[in-house]
């Protein structure tokens, strides 16, 4: 079955710094997808990078970028000059493998940024 | 379209009861998937439907919980006789499946149940 761990259930970076989440994951198929997902207090998830396993360029979307390390089953984010509103839960995910195109999430990072 | 919408935001309910949640996608988007969120966990899949197909229904945590999507527009998630281990945020999600791609879900902003 597939899996996904996040190791880090709290980081903390300063403002203007970088922070990087790490995730691992497990998964029995040849083609997939990872991402991750923002989950800002008491709003919805959004979206803030994907990557698809067939691709070796890491993926970057302006300040977030990925660190894709696809034989160690490793997929850490980097958030570069940290914003306050980056404060928010981090949620790394795989798609569960077969056509149905599910998502399978880690217990998510939360992350604080300091003024 | 302002995205996923979830009705209602807050359920309040007691053990025993029957609860319903809905869920409006976004409107040209034909798939519609169902998460379950405890705290300090990340969502779970629950169930997912084609259109108005429920394609899997495997995941659903037990007979009490049950879905469905007439018509392939919104759908309608339904526990009967809810325990305290109910208690959750219910995530609805949907994207527009194309053969040959993988395209983004898009999240609502859930349903919170809490089960006195």
């Amino acid at each position: 079955a597939q899996t996904v761990t996040q190791s880090q259930p709290e980081m903390s970076v300063q403002e203007a710094e970088t922070v990087t989440l790490s995730c691992t994951y497990d998964t029995s198929e040849s083609d997939y997808y990872l991402f991750w997902y923002k989950q800002p207090p008491s709003r919805q998830m959004i979206l803030v990078i994907r990557q698809e396993a067939y691709k070796q360029q890491n993926a970057t979307e302006n300040r977030f970028s990925v660190n894709f390390q696809k034989a160690a089953k490793s997929f850490s984010l980097k958030i570069s000059d940290s914003q306050l509103g980056d404060a928010a839960m981090y949620f790394c995910a795989s798609t569960g493998g077969g056509s149905q195109g599910n998502l399978i999430f880690g217990k998510g990072t939360k992350l604080s940024v300091k003024p | 379209d302002t995205g996923v919408s979830q009705d209602p935001r807050h359920k309040i309910t007691k053990r025993g009861q029957n609860v319903t949640f809905r869920c409006d996608p976004i409107s040209e988007h034909n798939r519609l998937y169902w998460y379950r969120q405890t705290l300090g966990q990340g969502p779970e899949f629950l169930t997912y439907f084609q259109n108005e197909a429920q394609l899997e229904k495997s995941r659903l945590l037990s007979d009490r919980f049950s879905a469905e999507r007439p018509k392939g527009s919104f759908s309608t998630l339904e526990i009967q006789r809810t325990e305290q281990g109910d208690s959750a945020m219910y995530l609805c999600a949907s994207s527009l499946e194309a053969s040959g791609t993988y395209n983004e879900q898009f999240f609502g902003p859930g349903t919170r149940l809490t089960v006195l």
